[in-house]
């Protein structure tokens, strides 16, 4: 089955630096979302990428989805303290969304 | 607008024991998830609701695992009986619609319940 796979697993930061995480799939992706789990949370929806080889932007973040719709990655330039958390990627199967394992970013001062 | 609300918030049981969890989505979402979520892993999809028809239950431990959404609206997940390696978060989850064909509207997730097996 589909199969969405999130690397690294763990990440740590001095606050400052920047940080990327990776997302690839095993099948084509129609569209992917990436959430964001803070310690003891639930995830959050970030942002959503549809068209191959788009690139969105929110303040710091940047998603890219790859041009054979296959991978994603997040980008995260200047680290902060609120960036600690987990990062997850979803891609559809069907109907339903299926989540990577997420990267874990910690972050020091 | 009022969250995913879920309840309860952590429940802890002996192994072989019966557990409900309840799940009230957002406000005029059809769409209703329910996602395993252990400790260091990403949520995997258990069941998902279209108003009150199941999507996709192909991950669901139907042995052990039930869920229902009879009006449409809220929702209960069952686990009877429990084991050992149940011990994780269920999160609720809920959406507008499944959306067209490439799109999926986001998902709105519930604190969870953490739910601990002894």
């Amino acid at each position: 089955g589909q199969q969405v796979m999130q690397i690294p697993q763990y990440q740590h930061v001095q606050e400052g630096e920047d940080f990327t995480t990776y997302c690839n799939s095993s099948t084509t992706l129609s569209n992917i979302q990436w959430y964001k789990q803070r310690p003891g949370g639930h995830p959050v929806f970030l942002i959503q990428l549809v068209k191959s080889g788009e690139v969105k932007k929110q303040k710091r973040l940047t998603f890219q989805f790859g041009e054979a719709k296959k991978n994603s990655s997040l980008h995260i330039t200047a680290t902060q303290t609120t960036d600690v958390g987990t990062y997850f990627c979803a891609g559809r199967r069907r109907t339903a969304l299926i989540f990577g394992k997420g990267t874990t970013l910690s972050v020091s001062s | 607008e009022a969250g995913v609300a879920q309840s309860p918030r952590y429940k802890i049981i002996e192994k072989r024991q019966s557990v409900a969890f309840w799940c009230n989505p957002i406000s005029g979402h059809a769409t209703l998830y329910w996602y395993q979520q252990i400790l260091g892993q990403g949520p995997k999809l258990l069941i998902q609701f279209q108003n009150n028809g199941v999507v996709d239950d192909s991950q669901l431990p139907k042995d052990r695992f039930s869920a229902e959404r009879l009006k449409g609206v809220d929702s209960t997940l069952k686990i009877q009986p429990a084991k050992l390696e149940d011990s994780a978060v269920y999160l609720c989850a809920s959406s507008v619609q499944p959306g067209q064909i490439n799109h999926n509207s986001p998902l709105h997730f519930g604190n969870g319940t953490r739910l601990t097996v002894t």
